[in-house]
């Protein structure tokens, strides 16, 4: 199947400062994305969808401005955490659906982030 | 989206065949059931879509039933390494660019 990379795989930060998350398509091109978030023993849980060259789609109670997306081209899509929390601290997801081929979505291995 | 119900989860023995039961009575004409698995700390792999009747891979078989309100996931002869949670998931596949909603998932244990 397609390859989603998903990056970094875990991050430690202190608690205020931002960290982005990097999700690529490896040998696809998608023009949309989403972003998950999953919490231990839980499901997904969709935060947003990613559109190449718009804004993004926030599902409702996920802050925008809180979750930065951007997805500048079509095989990348990065999500900004912003003045982070240790509440923000979470495994956050990618995904990319093969828009020229089968359609399916990709999921990337998984960014987990721990805010100190 | 239809929702999806499924078994929150089951126990097999190594060397099993396991069929997992999903069912979707609100399924959309133009809908696709397709299945996840996720291992802990790691992102879901597609396992398998179909829309009807029976689909077969290199890891699973996907049985659909002609009503389409339930669609049964066979993982032949499982091992240790299938140990994992697997997720039903029904939208309009190949054709349309829906948003995929996860439910609760099966946590699929397989005993020695």
């Amino acid at each position: 199947g397609a390859v989603v990379s998903q990056h970094p795989s875990w991050v430690i930060c202190k608690s205020g400062t931002s960290v982005k998350i990097e999700c690529r398509s490896l040998d696809f091109q998608a023009t949309t994305m989403f972003w998950y978030r999953q919490f231990p023993k839980q499901s997904l849980m969709l935060m947003a969808t990613s559109n190449e060259g718009s804004k993004a789609t926030y599902e409702q109670g996920v802050e925008k401005d809180k979750f930065l997306i951007n997805h500048a081209s079509l095989t990348l899509s990065t999500l900004t955490v912003t003045s982070a929390h240790p509440e923000d601290s979470s495994f956050y997801i990618c995904s990319a659906r093969d828009t020229g081929g089968s359609n399916i979505q990709y999921f990337g291995a998984g960014t987990r982030l721990s805010v100190l | 989206l239809a929702k999806t119900t499924q078994p929150i989860s089951m126990d097999s023995y190594e060397g099993q065949e396991v069929n997992i039961t999903c069912s979707h009575n609100n399924i959309a004409t133009n809908d696709y059931i397709t299945w996840y698995q996720q291992f802990p700390s790691q992102g879901p792999r597609f396992i398998i879509q179909g829309y009807k009747t029976k689909v077969t891979n290199e890891v699973a078989s996907l049985f659909i039933p002609a009503d389409r309100k339930s669609s049964t996931l066979s993982l032949p002869r499982v091992s240790l390494s299938d140990t994992a949670v697997y997720y039903c998931l029904v939208g309009d596949g190949p054709f349309g660019n829906e948003k995929l909603t996860f439910g609760t998932g099966t946590r699929l244990t397989i005993i020695p």
